[in-house]
């Protein structure tokens, strides 16, 4: 199975900031690589797909890049429903593997 | 709209049987993948694995297969996920989620798509 790696795997940070999340493969993907963000009590609900391609509705300050073994989200400014949980999974192959998640709190 | 509607919690001793559901409405359920995903208390996301309601397609992640059992009615456009003895450790909430595509070679499905509509989730409690 793929291991995905993220980091941070939590952090603090203020409204306004600008926030970035890494996701590192065990082995390269490609651009196969998918971002959710989960709130307590919710289901996942997707980002970005096949590395920067933003779901319909999700805002634009919102961004993905990366390819192969090292991929990043960046939330531009920091927004208060953007405190959550956010996942990478990969999508190369079966077993698709989550990265172990990136709480994103408030400061 | 488009959703799948999981049932509702289910709390069960251990050794005992359970099956959850998810049942998609407002797309062609046959047509689309359901994959499952664990998630522990306070912890990660787990893929388990995926079934094409549609044909007999499934494949189960290492980690989960021999443990669980999917399959699916598409008269009722209804996926399951089975237990046949349940232990302490499968104490979790379940999500169902939907991907319209899984790329296929001579093996079965290879890969597939995000999930990009997911049930509401279902907390299973196993306890003595």
């Amino acid at each position: 199975d793929i291991q995905m790696t993220q980091s941070p795997s939590s952090l603090s940070a203020s409204v306004g900031d600008r926030v970035t999340i890494t996701c590192l493969p065990s082995q390269s993907i490609s651009t196969y690589l998918n971002w959710y963000q989960q709130k307590p009590g919710k289901a996942p609900k997707v980002l970005i797909d096949a590395t920067s391609s933003l779901q319909s509705g999700v805002p634009s300050r919102f961004s993905g890049s990366g390819s192969g073994t090292d991929f990043t989200l960046t939330i531009s400014s920091l927004q208060p429903e953007d405190f959550a949980t956010y996942y990478c999974q990969q999508s190369f192959n079966i077993p698709a593997t989550f990265g172990q998640g990136t709480k994103v709190e408030i400061k | 709209e488009v959703q799948l509607v999981q049932s509702g919690a289910e709390v069960r001793k251990p050794g005992e049987s359970l099956k959850i559901s998810c049942q998609g409405s407002g797309y062609s359920f046959s047509n689309d993948w359901i994959a499952w995903v664990r998630q522990m208390p306070g912890k990660g996301l787990e893929w388990m694995g995926i079934i094409y309601p549609g044909g007999s397609d499934i494949r189960y992640s290492p980690s989960f297969e021999g443990q669980v059992t999917f399959s699916a009615d598409t008269s009722i456009s209804t996926a399951h996920l089975q237990w046949s003895s349940l232990k302490a450790s499968d104490t979790a909430m379940y999500y169902c989620a939907r991907t319209p595509r899984c790329y296929y070679d001579s093996s079965g499905p290879v890969r597939c798509d995000a999930f990009d509509i997911w049930g509401q989730g279902t907390m299973v409690t196993v306890s003595s």
